[in-house]
């Protein structure tokens, strides 16, 4: 069964990077994920697309901030030069034919 | 610039029935497969169903499968959602969400629409 895992919260300091991780379960690392990002009381916005080999492709006008990576069966999201706007929620999401799944979110607090 | 609207929330009884619009605009509707996704007050974000561009193939998790339908009409642009038999944890905002080319990941949200089920 696909399902993805992500820690509910996380913090960094402002104008510092922060991590966030997605891990895949077991039999499925080598699945693709896509980050997004939700801003209170808005629609989620798509992030990126990680691939298994790190490689990532950007929506359209996300900063050069955000980044993508992959280890094994976990996938992330590097936010580097941490500013206030990026104080929300972020969620992680794979797919299957016929399926589409989500992480828990994370919630990150920028202080 | 693509742009999606959702609209038919509201409040409506335990057991009643909603359906759900959503406009489309500024791409090739027929050619992509549309989503819906839910999220409760305070939760993450669920999944509730896919319809692929030509509108033949319908996906649910299975806890969705029996009471929600989704449809479409490429002539107008619009994806739809019926719910019936709704109960209180049937609750959220509903959320359009257009798939990628390939089918996979979400790439356009739409604002939402809120649905409380509450007598």
């Amino acid at each position: 069964q696909l399902v993805l895992t992500q820690s509910p919260s996380a913090s960094a300091s402002l104008g510092a990077s922060v991590k966030l991780t997605c891990t895949l379960s077991s039999g499925h690392s080598s699945y693709a994920i896509a980050w997004h990002q939700q801003q209170p009381d808005k629609g989620p916005r798509y992030l990126m697309r990680v691939n298994s080999d790190g490689s990532h492709s950007k929506g359209d006008g996300i900063p050069d901030r955000f980044s993508g990576s992959s280890s094994g069966a976990e996938r992330y999201l590097t936010i580097s030069s941490l500013q206030s706007e990026d104080e929300t929620d972020y969620y992680c999401q794979a797919w299957a034919t016929g399926i589409r799944v989500f992480g828990g979110g994370t919630k990150l607090t920028v202080l | 610039e693509v742009q999606l609207l959702e609209s038919g929330g509201g409040l409506v009884q335990p057991g009643g029935s909603l359906r759900l619009s959503c406009a489309a605009s500024g791409f090739t509707f027929s050619t992509y497969a549309m989503s819906w996704v839910r999220q409760a007050p305070g939760k993450g974000l669920e999944w509730v169903s896919t319809i692929s561009g030509g509108g033949d193939g319908t996906y649910y998790p299975d806890s969705m499968k029996g009471r929600f339908t989704i449809s479409r009409d490429n002539s107008k642009n619009t994806l739809f959602l019926q719910m019936n038999s709704l109960r209180a944890d049937d609750t959220a905002v509903y959320f359009c969400a257009k798939d990628e080319s390939t089918g996979s990941y979400f790439d356009s949200w739409g604002q939402g629409t809120l649905v409380t089920v509450s007598s």
